[in-house]
C-alpha cells in the first residue's frame, strides 16, 4: 500500500550542486505533480505530467528539470542549486481525466522532501 | 488568474469547540472546489469536495459548502478534537490539470 513515495526525505546542498528528487507511484495514475511549499506561500505548481512522455511548465518552473520516462516515475531536478530553492518538495499524482469527472482534484500526496541549499 | 484566499491562521481552540476556516476563491468558469488537510511531517490528504453550487462536502465530521454567490466555500465542525490539530488549505481546479491552493491556516486544538 505504498501510494506516492518521495526520496531522499532530507538533504541538504550547496549553492551550485545538482540533485534529482525521486518519485515513484503505484497506483497507475496518469497525472503526475511536483509542488514546493514554503511557509505562508501555499504550495506551487512547478511542473506537472498528464502521461509517459509528456511534461508541462507549472507556476514556478526556473531552476528545474522533470522527465517522465513511464507512468511510475517523475523525478524532478534541480541545476545549480540556489538558496531560493529552499523549500519542501511535494510529488503527487492523480487519475486526471481517465478517472473521470468524479475525480478532479484528488491528488495523492507523497511525505515532501525537505531541501535546505547553504 | 485563479486565485484562493484563505484566513490567515494560527486559530487556536479548546476541544469541544465549533470550527469555521474562511476561504473565498476567484476563477474563471465553473470551479470544483477542495480542503485538503495536512498533518505534522506528512504530506497532504484530501478531506472533501464540492464541484457545483450549492454541493456540500462532508468528511470526519468536517463540512463546506459551495457558494457561488459570494464565492465561498468555508470549513466547518460543530466539535474539535485534538487530533484535528493540522494545517488546513482550500484548493480549486477548473480543469484536471492544475490545483491552486489557499496558503494554508494552521489549526491548533488544546485539550
Amino acid at each position: 500500500n505504498a501510494g506516492v513515495t518521495q526520496t531522499p526525505k532530507f538533504r541538504i546542498l550547496k549553492i551550485g550542486q545538482s540533485m534529482t528528487l525521486q518519485c515513484t507511484q503505484d497506483m497507475n495514475h496518469n497525472y503526475m505533480y511536483w509542488y514546493r511549499q514554503d511557509p505562508g506561500m501555499g504550495l506551487k505548481l512547478i511542473y506537472y505530467s498528464v502521461g509517459a512522455g509528456i511534461t508541462d511548465k507549472g507556476e514556478v518552473p526556473n531552476g528545474y528539470n522533470v522527465s517522465r520516462s513511464t507512468t511510475e516515475d517523475f523525478p524532478l531536478r534541480l541545476e545549480l542549486a540556489a538558496p531560493s530553492q529552499t523549500s519542501v518538495y511535494f510529488c503527487a499524482s492523480s487519475y486526471g481525466t481517465s478517472g473521470g469527472w468524479s475525480s478532479v482534484g484528488e491528488l495523492f500526496f507523497g511525505e515532501g522532501s525537505r531541501l535546505t541549499v547553504l | 488568474g485563479d486565485s484562493v484566499t484563505q484566513m490567515e491562521g494560527p486559530v487556536t481552540l479548546s476541544e469541544e469547540a465549533f470550527l469555521t476556516i474562511n476561504c473565498t476563491y476567484t476563477a474563471t468558469g465553473y470551479p470544483s472546489l477542495f480542503w485538503y488537510v495536512q498533518y505534522p511531517g506528512e504530506g497532504l490528504q484530501l478531506l472533501l469536495k464540492a464541484t457545483k453550487a450549492d454541493d456540500k462536502g462532508s468528511n470526519k465530521g468536517f463540512e463546506a459548502t459551495y457558494r457561488k454567490e459570494t464565492t465561498s466555500f468555508h470549513l466547518e465542525k460543530g466539535s474539535v478534537q485534538v487530533s484535528d490539530s493540522a494545517v488546513y488549505f482550500c484548493a480549486l481546479t477548473t480543469g484536471f490539470q492544475k490545483l491552486v491552493f489557499g496558503t494554508g491556516t494552521r489549526l491548533l486544538v488544546s485539550p
